[in-house]
């Protein structure tokens, strides 16, 4: 089967920093991908890790330890437009397909 | 850069009605996909292709089918409306390292 697990609910201060955890267990992994999507809109790529270690593009961040089923995504010097959820979906199908398994997101609300 | 496109925005249907929930992309992937989003809940894979002439089923399919008879197309049906299908309908496609969405299409069946 497949579970992806990540917290429902963040609060976090414009300018702080905010890590949002995603633990996984599926049948197959070939990489996991972080979205951000705002309230009535599409999800937007933000990262894509296939392989461990840490990935940076900007304010944002993304970890993978494959060993563990664990990633995160760090978003630093928070702003007012980071409130929106974030998907954590990973892809247990074989490269160069993505039949994604999502987890039920994790609402940030950016306060100030 | 249209991307990924979806037609209609928003639609609300009687039980029993049918529909096509048109998907195009412009950019030439072989891959695309349709999800669904409900409230509270991850995107579930309804339907995906791989190329045009060839379909398979997500994770939950039944009520629904498609035809992808160019790169560019993906349309969806829904051939008898039910409530259970209300939700955010998305469309996708994929390049490697990537998957675009739609805007999606936020269906009602009353």
């Amino acid at each position: 089967g497949q579970n992806i697990d990540q917290p429902t609910e963040m609060t976090a201060t414009e300018g702080a920093i905010v890590q949002i955890n995603c633990t996984y267990q599926t049948s197959g992994f070939n990489g996991l991908f972080w979205y951000q999507q705002h309230a009535g809109e599409a999800p937007t790529f933000l990262s894509y890790n296939v392989l461990d270690g840490l990935e940076e593009k900007g304010r944002f961040s993304s970890f993978l330890s494959r060993s563990k089923g664990y990633s995160y995504l760090l978003l630093k010097e928070l702003q007012m437009k980071d409130s929106a959820s974030y998907l954590c979906a990973v892809n247990p199908s074989g490269a160069g397909s993505y039949q994604l398994t999502f987890g039920k997101g994790t609402k940030l609300s950016v306060i100030p | 850069n249209a991307g990924v496109t979806q037609t209609p925005k928003f639609r609300i249907l009687k039980i029993g009605q049918s529909m096509t929930l048109q998907c195009t992309q412009d950019m030439n992937h072989n891959y695309m996909y349709w999800y669904r989003q409900d409230p509270g809940m991850g995107l579930k894979l309804i339907y995906y292709s791989v190329g045009a002439g060839i379909t398979d089923k997500g994770e939950v399919p039944n009520g629904y089918n498609v035809s992808r008879s160019t790169t560019e197309d993906f349309p969806l049906r829904l051939e008898l409306a039910a409530p259970s299908q209300t939700s955010v309908y998305f469309c996708a496609s994929s390049s490697p390292g990537e998957l675009f969405f739609g805007s999606g299409t936020q269906l009602s069946v009353l």
